[in-house]
Order: structure tokens, then C-alpha cells, then sequence
């Protein structure tokens, strides 16, 4: 099932904080988080994984709250390259799914 | 430089024809995945693929048809039994399931 994304958009001015939130109706073991900018191909930002492990590739912050089978992505002092569409994908046990993901948090950061 | 590429970027064809995108990946990953996108809907799942001559369905298979005969590519015919057709279409691959996926640039398919 679809986990579900929100807010469904933000609009920010450079430098203001974003948090985006995923929460699932099925038990969660991962979480990743990807951006999509207009047109382009979404590109892989974070998983993290039951029990604490955490792999990423940018300095983005993302909490994962395995009981409340929530997680949320930080977007600290966000910068004009930080606007697109966020995805969170949700799955089972590593090495053993293939995310589902929701349905995109548009972000739009303006100067 | 490792990547996956789509072609072509743009396709148009007319209603009742059957058409063919590619997707080829250098990365040497054995698993590959192709998503459909449409507006306000995220990535569903078309078909994946974990080995050489061998894929699964995904959530939304139907009208469509894949190869897997060589580990680089994976082709996704959209025949006419699909619909709706017209979507941004994207190809993925990881190094197993479950493994941070990469992109190709997508096709945007518009059917006339």
C-alpha cells in the first residue's frame, strides 16, 4: 500500500527550514528518499533502515520512527537547489523488497 | 562514466501501436526496474527484473511487456491493450532489491 506523504507542497524563501513526513499502514524495516526536479530523473538521497542504520549521500537529516511507522525528512536552512518533489519509498527487509512509494511532497524554494 | 540510459527522451505514436522504449545500464547491477509516472501519482511499479531471463510483475503490469535477455538492458514494449498510455516512463537499477536505486533520465511517452 501507497505510504502517504506530507504536506503535499511547501513554499519556502532561502534559508527557512522544511520537514517532509512519510507515515505507512504496514510495518516498516526502510525508508528511502529521493528528489525529482521538473522533468529530470529522481536521484537517491537516503535510506535508513529498522534498527538505527542510516546510508545518504548529501548533508539531509531524516528521522525514522519504526512504532509510529513515520519518517521525516529535514531540510535545514534550504538553499534554491533544494526545490523539487520529494519521495519517500517503504518496504520490507533489506535486500528482499522493492519500495513502494508515495505520491511526492513538491518543494519550491525561492530566493 | 557508469549510468543508465532511456531513448529516446520524447515519443509519440498513434493510438493502437505497439512501441518499445529502451533502457541500458553500465553499472553492472543485476537488478532493473521500469516505473510509470503521471501527475500527482509518484512511481508505480511496472515490471522488475533480478537476473538475466527473468521478471516479475509490478503493480500496474497490465498493457505492458519486457525483456530481460542480456543483464544491461530492459526494454518495455507498451502495447495497445494499455489504456492510457501517455506518461513519463523511468527505468531504475540497484545492485540487489532493497539497495538505493538509480535513475535513467525517462521517456515521456505521448500516445495520439
Amino acid at each position: 500500500q501507497q505510504p502517504v506523504q506530507s504536506p503535499q507542497a511547501v513554499i519556502l524563501r532561502e534559508g527557512e527550514d522544511a520537514v517532509i513526513n512519510c507515515s505507512s499502514s504496514k510495518a516498516l524495516y526502510s525508508v528511502h528518499w529521493y528528489r525529482q526536479k521538473h522533468g529530470e530523473a529522481p536521484v537517491f538521497l537516503m535510506i535508513l533502515l529498522k534498527g538505527g542504520e542510516q546510508k545518504g549521500h548529501e548533508k539531509i537529516s531524516a528521522s525514522f520512527n519504526e512504532k509510529k511507522q513515520q519518517s521525516s525528512l529535514y531540510l535545514t536552512a534550504s538553499q534554491l537547489s533544494y526545490s523539487g518533489t520529494y519521495f519517500c519509498g517503504t518496504g520490507g527487509g533489506r535486500g528482499s523488497y522493492i519500495p513502494t512509494f508515495g505520491r511526492g511532497t513538491s518543494l519550491i524554494v525561492h530566493p | 562514466d557508469g549510468g543508465i540510459t532511456q531513448s529516446p527522451k520524447y515519443l509519440f505514436r498513434k493510438e493502437g501501436q505497439n512501441v518499445t522504449l529502451s533502457c541500458e545500464q553500465n553499472l553492472n547491477h543485476d537488478a532493473m526496474y521500469w516505473y510509470r509516472q503521471d501527475p500527482g501519482q509518484g512511481l508505480r511499479l511496472i515490471y522488475y527484473s533480478q537476473i538475466v531471463n527473468d521478471f516479475q510483475k509490478g503493480d500496474i503490469a497490465e498493457g505492458y511487456s519486457v525483456s530481460r535477455e542480456k543483464k544491461e538492458s530492459f526494454p518495455l514494449t507498451v502495447t495497445s491493450a494499455q489504456k492510457n498510455p501517455t506518461a513519463f516512463y523511468l527505468c531504475a537499477s540497484t545492485t540487489n532489491l532493497g539497495n538505493e536505486q538509480f535513475f535513467g533520465p525517462g521517456t515521456r511517452l505521448t500516445v495520439l
